[in-house]
């Protein structure tokens, strides 16, 4: 139990364009997911908390009109990178919240974007 | 500013030995504990999950907690080489989780 899918695994886009990443909790129902982003060798960063039905809340320094964030299902998040640059090129990981109780997150396996 | 503080390593171990984690934390308020392990290019998985003092087992896993101290630690028995991975510690406090930035352990065969 407890799965969570990415997609795409990897993408490679062009400077100025949008990419969108899917995350899907599989066999559960998440009303809050989230999304990291992770450079080479560095930490996970938190860049924003996704809630099903309502708007997402981000980071401090997470600029929300370039990394928009849908939560339209208890089942589907999306973040949409857009007008992306080189250095949006990174690794980003969405997670999902199994239970309210505990804050066990269960990751997806991760979206490498690279932006020529 | 909760923060979560892990020594970035690397940890080196032979195989066979125990191999100790540790991670403190500021917020006294914290209920709840992970350790993830992320291998290199992958995502975190969660491995276990602590909410009271004590140590919890789990095959080889033990973690173990201290909240007067704001300690957490996690201890790899028979430690082996497919355990070398990065382990994260995250702390939940006040329905915000905050993760260390991870040591890094090296299982030599």
């Amino acid at each position: 139990g407890a799965v969570v899918s990415q997609h795409p695994s990897w993408v490679i886009c062009k400077s100025g364009t949008s990419v969108k990443i899917e995350c899907r909790s599989l066999d559960f129902q998440a009303t809050t997911m989230f999304w990291y982003r992770q450079f080479p060798k560095k930490s996970l960063m938190l860049m924003a908390t996704s809630n099903e039905g309502s708007k997402a809340t981000y980071e401090q320094g997470v600029e929300k009109d370039k990394f928009l964030i849908n939560h339209a299902s208890l089942t589907l998040s999306t973040l949409t990178v857009t007008s992306a640059h080189p250095e949006d090129s990174s690794f980003y990981i969405c997670s999902a919240l199994g239970q309210l109780s505990t804050y066990e997150q269960y990751f997806g396996p991760g979206t490498r974007l690279t932006v020529t | 500013q909760k923060e979560v503080e892990q020594n970035s390593g690397p940890l080196s171990v032979p195989e066979g030995a125990i191999a100790s984690l540790n991670c403190t934390y500021s917020d006294r308020g914290s209920q709840s504990f992970f350790w993830y392990r992320q291998y290199s290019g992958k995502s975190p998985e969660l491995i276990m999950s602590i909410y009271s003092n004590g140590d919890k087992e789990d095959g080889r896993f033990t973690a173990q907690l201290n909240k007067a101290s704001q300690y957490v630690s996690l201890l790899i028995r028979d430690s082996q080489p497919s355990d070398s991975a990065t382990y994260l510690c995250a702390v939940e406090g006040y329905q915000k989780v905050t993760f260390g930035t991870g040591t890094k352990l090296q299982v030599i065969p």
